[in-house]
């Protein structure tokens, strides 16, 4: 079966750009999670889904920065006003189970889609 | 707070040789999970195991072998006789019973040379 797929694998922008990021999980998962990583770094959490709600947004580093994930499967992680900071790799991941706490189900990563911020 | 250290950035061995890598990890949960991840020059994240803290029996999974110590709090991986396939990033994570999140260390960088 198809694993988890991100597109494009690679965005350039210029700063003060806009731009959407897609995920499309694992069939029938339905917790979806967004990291971030930056060079030479371990990923770091952005937001979780369960279904589609955003069940923990925690990890947002600030209102520039916003995910949807409309009919429970596709997700797009979206940037305004992007800055050079914004630059990095941003992985999704998705698990077979809610997600919740009190599980440690594994989380199945995609390939990443690398942002670079000119 | 929670937090994983992989103190190590860069390891070099030769073809053969077995190494570890080292992880530990801090939180104040009873309950949480380790994981393992490797990540190969191709950039996707490959999941290679899951421990949940309350079984520190030690695991075999052909030349891999993961040494669970909650008394060091730590949660080595040992790869015997590596292969130049081994070359990746290497990441230990942790997951609170209270939580979704992953939490990541650094990684180490482990190079196996011909």
């Amino acid at each position: 079966g198809a694993g988890v797929s991100q597109t494009p694998s690679n965005k350039v922008t210029e700063k003060g750009k806009y731009v959407e990021l897609r995920c499309d999980p694992i069939s029938g998962h339905t917790a979806l999670y967004w990291y971030r990583q930056s060079l030479g770094q371990g990923p770091e959490f952005l937001i979780y889904f369960q279904g589609t709600g955003a069940a923990d947004d925690s990890g947002l580093p600030n209102d520039r920065f916003f995910a949807v994930r409309p009919e429970g499967s596709v997700s797009t992680l979206k940037i305004q006003r992007t800055e050079r900071g914004d630059s990095a790799v941003y992985l999704c991941a998705s698990s077979s189970s809610l997600g919740l706490a009190g599980e440690g189900n594994e989380q199945f990563f995609g390939p990443g889609t690398r942002l670079t911020v000119l | 707070a929670q937090k994983v250290t992989q103190a190590q950035t860069e390891i070099s061995v030769v073809e053969k040789e077995d190494v570890t890598l080292d992880c530990v990890y801090e939180t104040r949960d009873t309950t949480y999970y380790l994981f393992w991840y490797k990540q190969p020059p191709s950039g996707e994240l490959v999941f290679l195991i899951r421990r949940n803290s309350f079984d520190e029996q030690n695991e075999i999974s052909g030349r891999y072998s993961w040494n669970f110590q909650k008394s060091t709090s730590s949660f080595n991986f040992t790869i015997t006789a590596s292969q130049v396939v081994d070359s990746a990033v290497y990441f230990c994570a942790l997951k609170m019973d209270s939580s979704y999140k992953l939490i990541f260390g650094s990684g180490t960088r482990l190079l196996v040379r011909p």
